[in-house]
């Protein structure tokens, strides 16, 4: 069974820019998740989508988005980037039972 | 807002020792979840608990879901040079309108030569 796959695993931006990152989860997994982690911050919640509408949404600015689409793959969105963006950004699908399996993750580089 | 206090931060340890890390945390939970992280890599699940006294097993790994409902327990048994890595808890009400996965700052396990 295919694991959450990420896409791309690694980019560079600089400041202004906007990114689009990309996440399959695991066949039959309706809900996804997205994640930054930091050092300094660790792990943190951004927001998860079920049936391509947005179930939960975590403290971060509007620059941060997302969206669903019918086949549960699911994008995010980060606008205007800033320094402070560099991140790996972590992607993961659930079952109905709330266990979390990740993707590996993209990792953000903002110049 | 909710946070979770994992401990220790690090643990440097010698092969074939024990090791036990937990969270806590001001809010009840109905899932705890705990993970590992390699570098590069994303977390991969070892074990969830879904009941209040609950001890699960996973080889060496041992997990418990506080009687509280606030705090989780892991333990290693008999460490090995790839249980290196960082290992994180995640407390989450499932399911829930207003569910938000809360997860710990994570615990470095380091194994000395």
């Amino acid at each position: 069974k295919a694991g959450v796959t990420q896409t791309p695993r690694y980019l560079i931006k600089t400041r202004g820019q906007q990114v689009t990152l990309s996440c399959s989860p695991i066949s039959g997994h309706r809900s996804v998740s997205w994640y930054q982690q930091t050092p300094g911050q660790g792990l943190q919640f951004l927001f998860e989508y079920f049936s391509e509408t947005q179930r939960n949404k975590g403290n971060f600015p509007g620059r941060f988005s997302g969206r669903q689409f019918s086949n549960s793959r699911s994008e995010m969105n980060v606008s205007t980037l800033e320094l402070g963006d560099s991140a790996l950004y972590l992607c993961a699908s659930s079952l109905s039972t709330g266990e979390l399996f990740f993707g590996e993750g993209s990792r953000l580089t903002v110049l | 807002g909710q946070q979770l206090n994992q401990s220790p931060q690090s643990m440097f340890i010698q092969e074939g020792e024990d090791v036990s890390m937990n969270c806590t945390s001001s809010s009840i939970f109905n899932t705890w979840l705990w993970y590992k992280q390699d570098p590069g890599e994303g977390p991969v699940l070892l074990i969830a608990l879904y009941k209040a006294g609950e001890l699960t097993s996973n080889g060496r790994l041992t997990a418990q879901f506080g009687i509280t409902r606030k705090d989780s327990f892991l333990n290693i048994s008999a460490s090995i040079p790839s249980d290196v890595g960082i290992y994180f808890c995640a407390g989450r009400y499932f399911p829930n309108r207003d569910d938000k996965i809360i997860f710990g700052k994570g615990t470095r396990l380091h194994i000395l030569p």
